[in-house]
């Protein structure tokens, strides 16, 4: 399982963009990239997910380099409810499908 | 998005006894659910991998015996914790993964407390 590098917390304020990077040099070619959030005593909500270049939904962006090995969560115009634990993970590609947790980032976001 | 459910939220249980939670993918089938636990201010940790029709497969350190995990279905696994200790007490966490398009996306169930006394 390729293993993933992210900040530990990350301190924001209401209505700026949040950017998260998380490192994954050991990523392998059939592997997706895919960002949850997780509230305190919730199960953790799945956010994007992608394998190369930008994807954007409704709630992020995710920006991937050509060689893959990082990529980095865009959070647009944050609110006090987008304090969570955000974690980066890779795999679930069709040969490796368990996907295993890191430390993931706690966003904190100021009034 | 698709959805799973656990059932139930939150269960407190003696020491010695045997504690049953169940996962429910609602919308899709899930030929494979997995298992995860998370104490306090720690991440998920993967227990087990469920797979439908065969016996799960088991992280290292994780005790199968204590843990037992069936997915009779293809909507529904569980995992009984057997003779229930404090230090069993936890948050576990279910995901059921759907194939889209080639990739596979999880979808992670709401969590259990277990509270063991």
């Amino acid at each position: 399982l390729a293993k993933t590098t992210q900040p530990i917390s990350m301190d924001s304020y209401e209505g700026q963009e949040v950017n998260i990077t998380c490192s994954h040099n050991n990523i392998a070619t059939n592997d997706y990239i895919t960002w949850y959030q997780q509230f305190p005593s919730q199960g953790p909500r799945f956010i994007i997910q992608g394998y190369k270049t930008k994807v954007t939904n409704e709630v992020a962006s995710l920006f991937i380099p050509a060689d893959r090995k990082s990529s980095t969560l865009s959070l647009p115009r944050v609110s006090l409810s987008d304090t969570a634990v955000y974690y980066c993970l890779v795999g679930g590609g069709s040969n490796d499908y368990k996907l295993s947790f890191g430390a993931g980032t706690t966003v904190t976001v100021r009034a | 998005g698709a959805v799973v459910s656990q059932h139930p939220s939150w269960v407190i249980c003696k020491s010695g006894t045997s504690v049953k939670i169940e996962c429910r993918s609602l919308d899709f089938q899930a030929t494979t659910m997995f298992w995860y636990r998370q104490f306090p201010k720690q991440s998920l940790m993967l227990m087990a991998t469920s797979n439908e029709g065969s016996k799960a497969t088991y992280e290292q350190g994780v005790e199968k015996d204590k843990f037992l995990i069936n997915h009779a279905s293809l909507t529904l696994s569980t995992l009984t914790v057997t003779s229930a200790h404090p230090e069993d007490s936890s948050f576990y966490i279910c995901s059921a993964r759907e194939e889209l398009a080639g990739a596979y996306e999880q979808y992670f169930g709401p969590g259990t407390r277990l509270t063991v006394t």
